[in-house]
Order: structure tokens, then sequence, then C-alpha cells
């Protein structure tokens, strides 16, 4: 295992569309987490799973974005009607209940056009 | 108010010099992280420490508690310590932790 992997690593998307991005996390990891970052900011906390449920919600995560974890491993962030609001990167990390640190993924950039 | 703020945003130095990057948040913590951001955009995690200090080679990461402050400290700089340095802190919600970031400090170290 790796590390934390996010795909794709940068996507390029028309004002409307859908795009689906993935985080696979460290395998033991149970705990799994959605960030945005915007140039300049440090990142933002959209929503937190504990195995496959989803615990928390930031407000940031509109109607227009839903996150799953279906089997509690690899989660997924989708995005519809994509906004230029949106163009950000992306990133995930995940944690273990039983031992302290994060590991981060290398981030999905988003740039809508 | 963040609940984390970083200083200072931006930092130019020379090869060689002593860099420090400060830390303030505002609410209890269990433990503050140093994160490092290089411009591909993937963050690894420098350091996690609840008290005292912590060194790994020329990185040293500082926290007083009582003071709600920590200092990145990067002795002998060289040009690949150029990065985006990250505070962040982990704080309990009901659920689980939920980190809060600082802004950066976008460090350029100039051979």
């Amino acid at each position: 295992d790796t590390g934390v992997s996010q795909d794709p690593r940068h996507k390029i998307t028309k004002r409307g569309q859908n795009v689906t991005f993935r985080c696979d996390p460290i395998s033991e990891h149970n705990r799994l987490y959605w960030y945005r970052q915007t140039l300049g900011q440090g990142p933002e906390f959209l929503t937190y799973f504990q195995n496959e449920a989803q615990l928390e919600k930031s407000r940031l995560l509109s109607d227009r974005f839903s996150a799953e974890r279906p089997k509690g491993s690899f989660s997924t962030l989708e995005i519809q009607r994509t906004e230029q609001g949106d163009s950000a990167m992306y990133l995930c990390a995940s944690t273990s209940m039983d031992a302290p640190g994060y590991t981060f993924g290398s981030g999905t950039r988003l740039t809508v056009v | 108010k963040n609940e984390v703020e970083q200083s200072p945003q931006n930092l130019t130095a020379q090869e060689g010099e002593f860099i420090t990057i400060n830390c303030s948040y505002s609410v209890g913590i269990s433990a503050l992280h140093w994160l490092q951001q290089h411009p591909g955009g993937g963050i690894v995690s420098l350091f996690m420490l609840s008290s005292g200090k912590k060194k790994h080679g020329r990185l040293i990461a500082t926290i007083n508690i009582q003071e709600k402050h920590s200092s990145l400290h990067i002795t002998a700089s060289h040009p690949r310590d150029s990065a985006v340095h990250i505070c962040a802190v982990p704080l309990p919600t009901n659920t689980g932790n939920q980190f809060y970031f600082g802004t950066g400090t976008s460090l350029t170290v100039i051979p």
C-alpha cells in the first residue's frame, strides 16, 4: 500500500457537466475526509466518512455535491452541473481511529471552463 | 475569524538561512500538524505534536499549549524546501475530528 491515491490528477470540464473523483485510502484506515482547496487558501473541510457512514458534511457541500463510500473502502466525490467556482484542488485524506496521523492524497485539480 | 492563523503568508529566503513559520490557534486541541504542500498539490505530513519539540532532519517543530502557538523551523534552508507549509489542528466534533487549516506559508528558497 503506497498511500492515499486520487484519480484523476487533473480534470478539465465544461460548465454544466458532471464530474466524479475517486479516492483510495490506505487500506487499514477507516476514516476518510474530503477537502477543497482554492488558490492561496488552506484546505476547507467538505465531508467525512467513518467506514461507509458519512458522519459529517460541511455547509460548503451544496446539493450539487455528493460523496459516497459504499463499502467502507474507496470513496467518490461527484459534482453535478459544475460551475466555474468549483474550480479547485480536491484533496482526500485518511486516518485510523486506532493510530494517529493523517495521510493525504495528491489531490485532483478541477478546472471548469 | 479563523481558528488557525499563520504568519508570514509569504517568505523568501536565501539558501542556508534559518527559517521560522508561526502558527497560532484559538481553541483547545490535542495535537497540531505541520504539513508541506509542493506545487503539484500533494500534501505530506511533516509533524504531529502535542507538546514540546520534535526534530526531523533539518526541520524542527515546537508547540506551546498554554500560549496556543506553534513554530516550524528549517535550519540550513535549501531550494527543495520551497513549498507551502500548512499548520492544521484537528478539532473534536460530535462524530469525530475535523481538521482546520491555516492558509499556509509559501516559502521560496533561492539558491
